[in-house]
C-alpha cells in the first residue's frame, strides 16, 4: 500500500523562523513534490525532485528551498517564515513520469501557521 | 494563466442522484488527466484517471469522460453517497517530464440527504 508521511500535522512558527517540513515515502518512487493549498487557489506546486540531489522550481518557489539527500525523503525549507506562508503544505510522490505511473500519491498534509 | 479550470466552486446534489463535476483545460499538450478527492485536513486521494487515447474510464460508481476536441472532462458519480461530500480536484499532465501536475481550484461537492 502506498504510504507518504509528513513529519507534522500542525505547526505554529513565528515570523523569521527557519522551518523544516519533512516528507518520507516508502514506495521507492522517483519523483517527489511539494504543494501548498490555499482556499480558492487550489494546489500550487512549489518544488519537485525527480532524483536524489535533483530539484526543480515549480510555480511558486519564492521563499522556499528543498533538499533531497535520500530517495525516500524530500524536505521543504522556509528560510525565514512569513505570515503569507501560512498554508496547508502537501507532499506527494510518483513512480515515474508519463502515463498512469505518473499518478501522484499525497501525504496527509501539514497545516502551518506563521504568527 | 489558468490551464486547468473548474468553474463551479461548489455543487450540491441529493443523495442517490448523479453528481457531475466538470473540468476544462487549455493546454493541448496535456495527455493524462486525474481526479482527486480531498477531505478537510487530509491530503488528496487519487480517485480515477484517464489517458488521452481514451474517452471514458469507469471504476465502480465513478466514471470520467474526456472530450479532447472540447478540451473538457467530467467526473460522474452514480449514485451519490454522503461520504462523497468532499472537494474534488481535476489535474492534468503533459507527461514526458517530472514537472508535476497542474491542478484546478477544486469543486466542493455537498451530498444532501
Amino acid at each position: 500500500d502506498v504510504k507518504v508521511t509528513q513529519s507534522s500535522r500542525y505547526l505554529v512558527k513565528r515570523t523569521g523562523e527557519k522551518v523544516f517540513l519533512e516528507c518520507v515515502q516508502d514506495m521507492d518512487h522517483e519523483n517527489m513534490f511539494w504543494y501548498r493549498q490555499d482556499p480558492g487557489l487550489g494546489l500550487r506546486l512549489i518544488y519537485f525532485s525527480y532524483d536524489v540531489k535533483m530539484k526543480e522550481k515549480g510555480d511558486i518557489p519564492e521563499g522556499y528551498s528543498v533538499s533531497r539527500e535520500k530517495k525516500e525523503r524530500f524536505s521543504l525549507i522556509l528560510e525565514s517564515a512569513s505570515t503569507n506562508q501560512t498554508s496547508m503544505y502537501l507532499c506527494a510522490s510518483s513512480l515515474v513520469s508519463g502515463g498512469p505511473q505518473e499518478t501522484q500519491y499525497f501525504g496527509p498534509g501539514t497545516r502551518l501557521l506563521v504568527l | 494563466d489558468q490551464q486547468v479550470k473548474q468553474n463551479s466552486p461548489s455543487l450540491s446534489v441529493q443523495e442517490g442522484r448523479i453528481s457531475i463535476l466538470n473540468c476544462d483545460y487549455t493546454n493541448s499538450m496535456f495527455d493524462y488527466f486525474l481526479w482527486y478527492k480531498k477531505y478537510p485536513a487530509e491530503g488528496p486521494t487519487f480517485l480515477i484517471s484517464i489517458s488521452s487515447i481514451k474517452d471514458k474510464n469507469e471504476d465502480g460508481r465513478f466514471t470520467v469522460f474526456l472530450n479532447k476536441s472540447a478540451k473538457h472532462l467530467s467526473l460522474h458519480i452514480v449514485p451519490s453517497q454522503p461520504g462523497d461530500s468532499a472537494v474534488y480536484f481535476c489535474a492534468a499532465s503533459s507527461g514526458g517530464g517530472a514537472d508535476g501536475l497542474t491542478f484546478g481550484k477544486g469543486t466542493h461537492l455537498i451530498i444532501q440527504p
